[in-house]
């Protein structure tokens, strides 16, 4: 079975420092990666994606992620975070079948806390 | 264009009741999947409803059941609550065919007691 793992549960970064939070998966197959951001008390809210191509992919909000096939990694990157990142981010995976998206796997999340 | 709505945004509920959660695509989408996201974890896949059938379903007991409807909506039920079952649903839907991609809805969050 397929897993997800986000190694950091809380990450503290000064405002306008650089940002890098860690996912590893586990899957039989080239899955499909993405990030999501979710505020508290609200939705999740897609901020880039992996399917093929490319391994550096950018996403919304300044956000890149890269995928790394002999890792089996897809770290998400920030050259400068601002106050507004604080939130919880997660890491998911899928895999394509049947000619469209599977249910994702999720990991259990990174708590971003900016510090002013 | 609307995106994915959920209805009720709270409620709560007693041990043993019925529940019915509902969801809404976003415009141009024919496939919805609903995830329940405990406190402090991750949200986990209950299943994924196109072409009004479950086509695909996660490690959830029967309590947990659904239907989707001609206009795409769609319903999750879970009967006979538990305790462990307060938590944010969350509906996410997405186009097959269109994309990989799944657009959340805001949830909904169920607070059993």
């Amino acid at each position: 079975a397929q897993s997800v793992t986000q190694p950091d549960i809380h990450i503290t970064v000064s405002e306008g420092a650089s940002l890098e939070l860690r996912c590893n998966y586990s899957y039989g197959a080239t899955p499909y990666l993405f990030w999501y951001v979710q505020s508290p008390g609200q939705g999740l809210q897609l901020l880039l994606k992996y399917f093929s191509g490319d391994t550096l992919v950018q996403g919304i909000k300044g956000f890149e992620a890269e995928f790394k096939r002999s890792q089996s990694s897809f770290n998400l990157r920030k050259p400068s975070v601002h106050w507004s990142d604080a939130a919880e981010y997660f890491c998911a995976v899928g895999f394509a079948g049947g000619g469209g998206a599977d249910g994702l796997t999720f990991g259990k999340g990174t708590h971003l806390i900016i510090q002013p | 264009d609307a995106g994915v709505t959920q209805s009720p945004t709270h409620l709560i509920k007693t041990r043993g009741q019925q529940v019915t959660l509902r969801c809404s695509p976003k415009s141009g989408h024919d496939t919805v999947s609903w995830y329940q996201q405990a406190l402090g974890q991750g949200p986990q896949f209950i299943f994924q409803y196109y072409e009004e059938e479950e086509r695909q379903r996660g490690n959830f007991p029967d309590r947990f059941s659904g239907h989707q409807f001609p206009n795409y909506s769609s319903e999750l039920n879970v009967n006979a609550l538990l305790l462990g079952d307060s938590a944010l649903y969350l509906c996410a839907s997405s186009s097959r065919g269109g994309g990989y991609e799944q657009y959340f809805g805001p949830g909904t969050r169920l607070t059993v007691t």
